[in-house]
């Protein structure tokens, strides 16, 4: 596997479930990135992880939770998410902050 | 805040037309500027990047950009487009010392038709 992964593809969940999305980078980068992508808007940024620490939080809501458990892995947990969460969840690295970032294929989150 | 504006939502050019897409980005200071492509079905990957220097880059697939600090733009152009070039294409910034804060444009769709 090469890259930037991202699991599950698609994920459809109910207000009150909990579920977590997963990105894994192959890069040997030391930053990673949560954007979501919604119709007809800019990809926008949630948050940013440098050598494991939250650097950024761009005003997200409490309802989603990100853990960097080491460089390589990034997840965002999801619970009692509203219908207007529905969006691509896109996952960055990059090497160093100020670098390009390299993205995944994103999941698809639908909330019902 | 940092804004970036992209003046062309969905642009459709026949092959071998050549390419302008508009880009304006709001920060005064120094700035990384970035275009990104997403083909269809595939994630986002970077066409170029402009960090510093030469204000004319070069790119993959015979793109190129250039920075024009006075106007605030970094257009991106191709003199020759081809029907594999059908994608969105999105441009980004990033305040200089405010490393990891990629601000983006609502994206441009382009269609070639051969």
């Amino acid at each position: 596997e090469t890259g930037v992964t991202q699991t599950p593809r698609h994920l459809v969940m109910g207000m009150t479930n909990k579920k977590s999305l997963k990105c894994e980078q192959h890069l040997g980068h030391n930053a990673m990135y949560w954007y979501k992508q919604s119709a007809k808007k800019p990809l926008e940024l949630m948050f940013v992880y440098s050598l494991e620490e939250r650097v950024e939080n761009n005003s997200v809501p409490s309802r989603f939770s990100p853990e960097c458990p080491n460089s390589s892995h990034l997840f965002l947990h999801l619970h009692t998410l509203q219908p207007e969460d529905s969006a691509l969840y896109l996952c960055a690295s990059s090497l160093g902050l100020a670098n390009e970032q390299f993205f995944g294929p994103g999941t698809r989150l639908t909330v019902l | 805040a940092q804004s970036v504006s992209q003046h062309n939502h969905h642009v459709i050019l026949s092959e071998a037309a050549s390419l302008e897409l508009g880009c304006n980005y709001s920060y005064g200071g120094t700035v990384n500027l970035f275009w990104y492509v997403q083909y269809p079905g595939q994630h986002l990957q970077l066409l170029l990047k402009y960090f510093s220097g030469d204000p004319l880059v070069k790119g993959i697939k015979g793109f190129e950009a250039e920075f024009i600090k006075s106007k605030f733009s970094f257009n991106l152009r191709k003199p020759s487009v081809q029907w594999s070039d059908t994608a969105e294409y999105f441009c980004a910034s990033m305040i200089y010392n405010q490393g990891g804060k990629l601000i983006f444009g609502q994206g441009t769709e382009l269609s070639v038709k051969p």
